[in-house]
């Protein structure tokens, strides 16, 4: 079955500081990647996506992630971090071959920005 | 604006009540899910319905059961609610579950049973 993990529990940026967030998965195939942001209070917002072609991906909010398939990995990065990124982030997982019909999310990496 | 509206954003529960939790989007999706986020574990997936009257199992589907009258509403129910079930639990609703799908969420309804 595939897994997400993300090693980062708690991550702590100053205002302006570049930021990357790590996401390793499992599965025997390409998945489909998928990053979202919750801010306080809030829902899960959709970041950016993966499926298929270049492996560097633009999202939103000036978000890009790089899929690496010799690492499993889908690691999220911002060259400058706002205050208003403060929030959780989860990396999550679809995998259709697998006859998984749903997402499989990682634990989250709560983000803090100092000032 | 695409919507998913989880009518309780807190409730407060005794242990031994029965508890509905009820979801409602407003984009026509044949697929809605109910995951629940704990701090460290992410979200897990409780259950999903592919259709109306239709619905699947995931990951921790004990103590818990779902239904699915209308296509545009999704309800969580805990037939006997436990304090292991204080919880945050989130509703989304997708297009296809063809493993590219994104999910629209709910605000979430964060539930304390005491």
């Amino acid at each position: 079955a595939q897994s997400v993990t993300q090693p980062d529990i708690h991550i702590t940026v100053s205002e302006g500081a570049s930021l990357e967030l790590r996401c390793n998965y499992s599965y025997g195939a390409t998945p489909y990647l998928f990053w979202y942001v919750q801010s306080p209070g809030q829902g899960l917002q959709l970041l950016l996506k993966y499926f298929s072609g270049d492996t560097l991906v633009q999202g939103i909010k000036g978000f890009e992630a790089e899929f690496k398939r010799s690492q499993s990995s889908f690691n999220l990065r911002k060259p400058s971090v706002h205050w208003s990124d403060a929030a959780e982030y989860f990396c999550a997982v679809g995998a259709p071959a697998t006859g998984r019909r749903a997402l499989t999310f990682g634990s989250g990496t709560r983000l803090q920005v100092q000032p | 604006d695409v919507k998913v509206t989880q009518s309780s954003r807190y409730l407060v529960k005794r242990t031994g009540e029965k508890v509905f939790l009820e979801c409602v989007q407003d984009m026509d999706h044949e697929n809605m899910f109910w995951y629940r986020q704990d701090p460290g574990l992410g979200l897990r997936l409780i259950y999903f319905s592919y259709d109306v009257k239709m619905k699947e199992k995931g990951d921790i589907p004990e103590g818990y059961s779902v239904s699915r009258e209308k296509k545009e509403r999704f309800s969580l129910i805990l037939e006997s609610a436990s304090t292991n079930q204080t919880s945050m639990y989130l509703c989304a609703s997708t297009t296809d579950l063809s493993g590219a799908n994104v999910l629209t969420f709910g605000a979430g309804s964060r539930l304390t049973v005491l």
